[in-house]
């Protein structure tokens, strides 16, 4: 089955720029989400199809691909953002949606 | 106001059965796949099902044979019946909006509703 692998941490100062990695086989192939997770919260669509973003995201929230991985780039960092980061495709071999194990923002 | 709540979760013994519902507003279900997505205590996200506004539904490896989707239009929501639970089985079940018909990208989510599987 196909695997995501992330960092399971990422801490970053205040107004520094974090870099959360998400890889797979072939990544750059396929199309990738990113969700947050606030703590106790449901997980919010922040990028889309590599580096779409839904309404009401800041352009503080990039994606891209870099090394065989995507990337979720957040520039500026705020204490608001510190929380959980997913990755997710849609994986066609296996006609499942698979999620990374997600990385931990700090927010130092 | 568009949104997605979810419903019935409980504490069940294992082997037992449960059906947790998603109720849509602002949209209709008929329109929108709709995903189960879980998250098992201090867990990461593990996707569950896709249920299709066309008909028809996928699963993961670790509930086929075990869960079922069903949509009720009349109440514009969506049930997961899961049977033969087990302690793997517990979490938080979250309902998902695909925004982009299969797309897979969850733009919507409710709230979550808690499984525990327990004796």
């Amino acid at each position: 089955s196909y695997v995501l692998t992330q960092p399971s941490s990422v801490s970053v100062a205040p107004g520094r720029t974090a870099t959360i990695t998400c890889g797979g086989d072939n990544i750059e192939t396929k199309s990738v989400q990113w969700y947050q997770q606030k703590s106790g919260q449901a997980p919010v669509l922040v990028l889309y199809y590599d580096e779409q973003r839904p309404s009401g995201i800041p352009e503080r929230f990039s994606g891209s691909y870099s090394q065989h991985r995507a990337t979720l780039t957040i520039s500026r960092v705020e204490a608001g953002d510190e929380a959980d980061y997913y990755c997710q495709v849609w994986d066609f071999s296996s006609d499942h949606v698979v999620f990374g194990g997600g990385t931990k923002l700090t927010v130092l | 106001e568009v949104e997605l709540v979810e419903s019935g979760g409980a504490l069940v013994k294992p082997g037992g059965s449960l059906r947790v519902s998603c109720a849509a507003s602002g949209f209709s279900v008929s329109d929108k796949d709709i995903n189960w997505v879980r998250q098992a205590p201090g867990k990461g996200l593990e996707w569950v099902s896709a249920a299709y506004s066309g008909g028809g539904a996928i699963y993961a490896d670790s509930v086929r044979g075990r869960f079922t989707v069903s949509r009720d239009t009349s109440k514009n929501s969506l049930s997961l019946q899961m049977n033969s639970l087990t302690a793997d089985d517990t979490g938080v079940y979250f309902c998902a909006r695909d925004g982009d018909n299969a797309g897979y990208m969850f733009d919507l989510w409710g709230q979550g509703t808690l499984v525990t599987v327990s004796s």
